[in-house]
């Protein structure tokens, strides 16, 4: 069956360090893979997509890997603040014009 | 340029009652999805939109459930004689073309309780 795993529910991180979240998926192959930021109460926020063909994207603090051999991206937060804490959410879309398709979010905390 | 709009923030029905809950997309945005978030768990998709036309509803229950995004004015999710397990927060995206493969802008969601 299809599924989208992400690493921990819950990610506790001392401010400063790098957190390091991971989404697995099986079953699938996607041609784009997004992050997104939610908020308790809010919806979720676009942060970054990469494309199948990419290894790796970057945006400020941020940076995701893509590995379609090991059916895997990572998202790192550099030099993470208590500002960062929010639950993050993977989603892939496999041909790319259908509808998102999420993992359950992992929730961080980052701890000043 | 406003985001998407979404109302009511939250909604509380009792069990039998209809509930509405409206998504006004992005300006420009032609495309709609509905989502619905149980907690603790991720964003189901429900049913996929464009202007007068349902594109995919593979994810929508089959009964009590109905999406519509009319030429003019918003796309409404109707949940008909809702019952406790509808509780949940309803979240609508939009984009500008067919597929959420750039970015898709959420509202806020509506959170519907159903007592």
């Amino acid at each position: 069956s299809q599924k989208i795993e992400q690493n921990s529910e819950a990610l506790n991180i001392q401010e400063g360090k790098t957190a390091t979240l991971t989404c697995n998926y099986t079953n699938y192959s996607p041609a784009y893979l997004q992050w997104y930021r939610q908020d308790p109460g809010r919806g979720p926020v676009f942060l970054l997509l990469i494309r199948e063909n990419e290894k790796e994207k970057r945006k400020e603090r941020l940076k995701v890997t893509f590995d379609t051999t090991l059916k895997q991206s990572l998202f790192h937060i550099t030099a993470s603040q208590p500002a960062d804490s929010a639950t993050y959410l993977c989603a892939l879309d496999e041909v790319g014009n259908t509808p998102l398709v999420f993992g359950k979010g992992t929730r961080l905390s980052v701890i000043a | 340029n406003a985001g998407v709009m979404q109302n009511p923030r939250h909604l509380v029905r009792r069990r039998g009652q209809e509930a509405r809950l409206r998504c006004s997309p992005m300006k420009g945005h032609s495309h709609v999805y509905w989502y619905r978030q149980l907690p603790e768990e991720g964003l189901k998709f429900m049913v996929y939109l464009q202007k007068e036309n349902i594109i995919d509803e593979s994810g929508m229950p089959k009964e009590r459930f109905s999406a519509e995004f009319p030429k003019e004015g918003p796309s409404i999710l109707r949940i008909q004689q809702v019952v406790r397990g509808d509780s949940a927060a309803y979240f609508c995206a939009s984009s500008p073309r067919e597929g959420m493969n750039t970015e898709a802008f959420f509202g806020q969601g509506t959170r519907l309780t159903v007592v």
